[in-house]
């Protein structure tokens, strides 16, 4: 039973403009929320976190959106970049410390030119 | 300075054979991670060291799946009997230790282990 699920496998957005990721999740005890960022052949790199005690975060052109009570959170980049072309992967740990991450499915973006 | 590095890159086997696969944390990271991504998912967690002992090893699917990580820094993840469902990225993680709050996992660049 997948805990963060994306539902969306993909997403096209035109350069310039701002691209929406969504992720829920299931298990009320997950405390802290990541994004990863994967291009192929690559290992999936940190890009944004939030911990439960927020509801937003901002890095540059990145933001990410807590709602604890919908059990959703997005990921905001404005403006989008051909470089942000990638697979991205919403993550959540419980109880913050050396635990493993729990995935979801990730979504790919293309950010078209 | 130098990232989490996993070998190989590529393995192709046979099913029935014997694969292990490496991976070197970055220096001074206690912590140890073991994840695998079949094609479509995200990654899921096999096993997690801290130091030289599998603090958790509940994401291990059967028991044809054993890690070690025998002086606390390089780990290997052996898979027995291979199985054409074992095809997957096998991606291992590093983090160092605190004891509390959240340590960033640094993810090597995975191995892709094909069973034919």
């Amino acid at each position: 039973d997948q805990q963060v699920k994306q539902n969306s496998p993909s997403l096209s957005v035109q350069e310039g403009r701002i691209s929406i990721l969504n992720c829920d999740y299931t298990n009320s005890m997950f405390d802290y929320f990541l994004w990863y960022k994967k291009y192929p052949a690559e290992g999936p790199t940190f890009l944004i976190s939030i911990s439960s005690i927020k509801d937003k975060n901002e890095d540059g052109r990145f933001t990410v959106f807590l709602n604890k009570s919908a059990k959703h959170l997005s990921l905001h980049i404005v403006p989008s970049q051909p470089g942000d072309s990638a697979v991205y992967f919403c993550a959540a740990i419980d109880n913050s410390g050396n635990t493993p991450l729990v995935f979801g499915k990730g979504t790919r973006l293309s950010v078209i030119a | 300075g130098a990232g989490v590095s996993q070998t190989p890159s590529n393995k192709v086997t046979e099913k029935g054979k014997y694969v292990e696969l490496r991976c070197d944390p970055i220096s001074g990271h206690t912590a140890l991670y073991w994840y695998r991504q079949s094609l479509g998912q995200g990654p899921e967690f096999l096993i997690y060291f801290q130091g030289t002992g599998a603090a958790d090893d509940s994401g291990l699917p059967n028991d044809r799946f054993f890690a070690v990580r025998p002086e606390g820094s390089v780990s290997t993840l052996k898979i027995q009997r291979t199985e054409r469902g074992d095809s997957a990225v096998y991606l291992c993680a590093s983090s160092p230790f605190r004891d509390r709050g959240y340590n960033e996992q640094f993810f090597g660049p995975g191995t892709r282990l094909t069973v034919l």
